[in-house]
């Protein structure tokens, strides 16, 4: 079964534009998480989408947003980029409802953002 | 609000040292507990996950305790070897259907 796969893997962008980052989960995964890393703040939680509709928000900035499309694939968009946006952006999937465990979450490689 | 810590921030042991990692957290009514590694640069891996009505699970090398009362959780790693070198994150969910919170992670370094 192939993992969590997320594209682009690196990015470089100018301050005050735009970006596009996509996850696709594991299959039969229903749920995607969002997630940005930073040194100073660690892990941080950004919204999860479940049957491609929000079911969670973390506390950014509404300049983050994301969707989920039928097939589970999610992308997260980020505009006006700033500088504090230079970051590692990991999204993961889960099964997301039903029996066993379906919240353990799986991580993809991660999108390496850098803003200049 | 649900916080995270852990403790120590980066360890440094030889090879073959019997190993334990701790993360508190400030709530115990969780709905699980899950421990993570992180290689430098890359993604996060599973190590373990421990529902609220759980004790401890294991995996290999590796044995994850939680104690619910005390707000805290071990990750106990035995014979460590070069390559358990990375940063080992525990994230907690406060309850069904929330998200994750994650500690800070320690940064564990195994010497040849």
């Amino acid at each position: 079964k192939a993992g969590v796969t997320q594209t682009p893997r690196y990015l470089i962008k100018t301050r005050g534009q735009q970006v596009t980052l996509s996850c696709s989960p594991i299959s039969g995964h229903r749920s995607v998480s969002w997630y940005q890393q930073t040194p100073g703040q660690g892990l941080q939680f950004l919204f999860e989408y479940f049957s491609e509709t929000q079911r969670n928000k973390g506390n950014f900035p509404g300049r983050f947003s994301g969707r989920q499309f039928s097939n589970s694939r999610s992308e997260m968009n980020v505009s006006t980029l700033e500088l504090g946006d230079s970051a590692l952006y990991l999204c993961a999937s889960s099964l997301g409802a039903g029996a066993g465990n379906p919240y353990e979450q799986y991580f993809g490689p991660g999108t390496r953002l850098t803003v200049t | 609000k649900q916080e995270v810590t852990q403790i120590p921030a980066a360890l440094s042991v030889p090879e073959g040292e019997n190993l334990v990692l701790n993360c508190s957290f400030t709530d115990s009514a969780i709905y699980n507990l899950q421990w993570f590694r992180q290689d430098p640069g890359k993604g996060l891996t599973s190590l373990l996950l421990i529902q609220s009505s759980q004790r401890e699970q294991t995996s290999g090398r590796l044995n994850a305790s939680l104690d619910k009362s005390s707000g805290r959780s071990t990750l106990y790693i035995a014979a460590s070897q070069p390559g358990d070198s990375a940063t080992y994150l525990c994230a907690v969910r406060p309850g069904y259907g929330q998200n994750f919170v994650f500690g800070p992670g320690t940064r564990l370094s195994v010497l040849p």
